[in-house]
């Protein structure tokens, strides 16, 4: 199993232009969910999709930020326009969590991807 | 409001020693508690889970206890070696929903020494 696949793995940007970040999650998998990791903030979840519907995205930080995920294979993260305070590095994660005909407990385990170390000069 | 707290200051332990860390808890009922390790450069990796109606969990050289009353989980990594060094951070679902969000400690840096 290859695990979560991000790319790019390092990105470094100018102020103001757009950056997609890109995450393919384990087969078989249908929860995903995309965090940012900072020194300040430590890890927070951003957003998190079942079934590719969108779950909660109270964590997306500004309506700069967006995601999407147009299969069960794979999700954008998008940042337009990009500021310096949003580098960081991203992760996307994927849990076999049962969807809305699921138990009552969501305890499956999340595997996260290598991240992308994202730089906004 | 809610808040999740880990040991601040990095732990540095002698190889061969038993390691602690804490993960305190508030205005939380969690059905579960998750611990991961973190590597410089690398995503978090899943080590334990342990539910509320369990005290205690163990796998190879890790044990987790939780405590409920206390609100308070606390990881030991007995015989420690060097290669145990790493960030560990504690997660919990803040959710009664069950859609398996996390919300994650700070973290633990956890040095061991020869």
């Amino acid at each position: 199993d290859a695990g979560v696949i991000q790319s790019p793995r390092h990105e470094v940007t100018e102020m103001g232009q757009e950056v997609t970040l890109r995450c393919k999650p384990i087969s078989g998998h249908n929860s995903l969910f995309w965090y940012r990791q900072t020194m300040m903030r430590g890890l927070e979840l951003l957003i998190y999709f079942n079934n590719n519907v969108p779950i909660d995205d109270s964590g997306m930080p500004e309506d700069r930020f967006s995601a999407k995920m147009p299969n069960a294979s794979f999700s954008t993260l998008k940042i337009q326009p990009s500021e310096p305070r949003d580098s960081a590095v991203y992760f996307c994660a994927s849990s076999g969590l049962r969807g809305l005909a699921g138990g009552p407990f969501g305890t499956d385990t999340q595997y996260f991807g290598p991240g992308t170390r994202l730089t906004v000069l | 409001s809610q808040k999740i707290e880990q040991n601040s200051e990095a732990l540095n332990i002698q190889e061969g020693k038993t390691a602690t860390l804490t993960c305190n808890y508030t205005n939380y009922s969690p059905a579960y508690l998750q611990w991961y390790r973190q590597d410089p450069g690398r995503g978090p990796v899943f080590l334990l889970l342990i539910r509320e109606n369990e005290k205690e969990k163990r796998k190879e050289r890790l044990k987790v206890t939780f405590d409920t009353t206390l609100k308070q989980s606390l990881f030991h990594i007995t015989a420690s070696q060097p290669a145990d060094s790493a960030t560990y951070l504690c997660a919990l679902d803040p959710t009664t929903d069950s859609w398996g969000k996390l919300q994650f400690g700070a973290g633990t840096q956890v040095v061991v020494t020869p």
